[in-house]
Formats: structure tokens, C-alpha cells, sequence
């Protein structure tokens, strides 16, 4: 089947320990995008890819990193986790402008 | 106010019940989303819509562009349909996300 794939599903890490989170995607979109969730809130846009275009969010703190080596894969890096990065984070794809498909997240834990 | 904003915020309802969810956006988008997500899980997309009505299974979701209004209804509801229902406007590659419903049905 066809979808988006996320690893780990649980990170933990120690605050200021660089840490990559993955996604992977079998649905040959072109668009991938890095949300952040957190307890009871609306997941947040860090950034997207359309292609290799890379488009940051104005708001995403520069400890947040991306990169995009191919389409199918998607990469999330934080180079030094603090404790209020502890979060769901979401990976999801598009084609275009179409519906997005969503990843089952990883949650990271900073001690 | 918030841009996209859902009512109800919770609902509860016995099983086999219809159930309508609201959502109204007061920004230019060029498609609504419906979203699912539950607890403790990953984000399924049900629909996305940008004029008129779709249907998937029990699922119905309606947009009325003109009065910026979308509806989400599940016939015959069952307790596995309990998760947050999320819309969320499309605005240039932006989810503008709406607070969300929490439906619990009961059995």
C-alpha cells in the first residue's frame, strides 16, 4: 500500500543532542511538509518542499533544519533540542496543492 | 476570532445517531479539508473540497463557498468513529486549522 512512513515512531533525546527524524513516502508526491504538534493543539507548519524547493515558515525557530535528498525522502533535523520541542511531529505529502496524506508521527521526548 | 472556527468543540451521541459537525472561515481558501485524528494517532485526511458535496461511506461533507460555511455528517454513527474532527482552510500550501470536534459515540 501506498503511504507515508515515519521513524522512529518514539525519539528520545537528551536536551541540546542534535536529533533526526525521518519520513519516508511511497506515493511519489511532490510536496512534503514538516508539521509540529503539540498536547491539544493544531499541528504547525515548520516547513514544506515542493519539488526541491525548500520553504521555511517565518515562525520556525533556525534550530529546525530540513533536507530533502530525493522525493521519497524527507528529513527533520534539530540541532539542539530544548524541552519545549518535545512534540508530535508530523510528516505528510501532497501532490500539488491536493489533499494531504499524513505520516503517524513521531513523538519526541527531550529529558 | 480565529479564521476557521468548528462547533460544536465536544459531542457525545449514541450510537446509530447523525452527526453534523460546522466549520466556518472567514479567509480566502482555495480548498477546505476535513481531517481525522485519534488519539495518541496520526492525522487521516477524509475529504477535500472546494465547491458542491462528496460522499465516502458514511461520510458526507458539504462547502458552501459563498456563506465560507463546510459541514462534515457521519450516518449511522459508531463507536469506532469517536476521534477529533479537524477542518482546516487551504491557503497557499498553509493549513489554516480549525480548533477541532471531539465526538464520542457511545455504544
Amino acid at each position: 500500500d501506498a503511504m507515508v512512513i515515519q521513524n522512529p515512531r518514539y525519539q528520545v533525546t537528551q536536551f541540546g543532542k542534535p536529533v533526526t527524524l525521518s519520513c519516508s513516502q511511497t506515493l511519489n508526491h511532490n510536496v512534503m511538509y514538516w508539521y509540529q504538534q503539540k498536547s491539544s493543539q493544531a499541528p504547525k507548519l515548520l516547513f514544506h518542499y515542493y519539488d526541491k524547493d525548500f520553504n521555511n515558515e517565518a515562525d520556525t525557530p533556525d534550530n529546525f533544519q530540513s533536507r530533502r535528498p530525493n522525493t521519497s525522502f524527507c528529513f527533520l533535523d534539530i540541532r539542539s533540542p530544548g524541552l519545549g520541542d518535545a512534540a508530535m511531529y508530523l510528516c505528510a505529502t501532497s501532490r500539488g496543492r491536493g489533499e494531504q496524506f499524513f505520516g503517524p508521527g513521531t513523538r519526541l521526548t527531550v529529558l | 476570532k480565529n479564521e476557521v472556527e468548528q462547533s460544536p468543540q465536544n459531542l457525545t451521541a449514541q450510537e446509530g445517531e447523525f452527526i453534523t459537525i460546522n466549520c466556518s472561515y472567514s479567509v480566502g481558501i482555495s480548498a477546505l479539508h476535513w481531517l481525522q485524528q485519534h488519539p495518541g494517532g496520526g492525522i487521516v485526511s477524509l475529504f477535500m473540497l472546494s465547491s458542491g458535496k462528496k460522499k465516502h461511506g458514511r461520510l458526507i461533507a458539504t462547502i458552501n463557498i459563498q456563506e465560507k460555511h463546510s459541514s462534515l455528517h457521519i450516518t449511522a454513527s459508531h463507536p469506532r468513529d469517536s476521534a477529533v474532527y479537524i477542518c482546516a482552510g487551504d491557503s497557499n500550501y498553509q493549513l489554516i486549522w480549525g480548533a477541532g470536534t471531539k465526538l464520542i459515540i457511545k455504544p
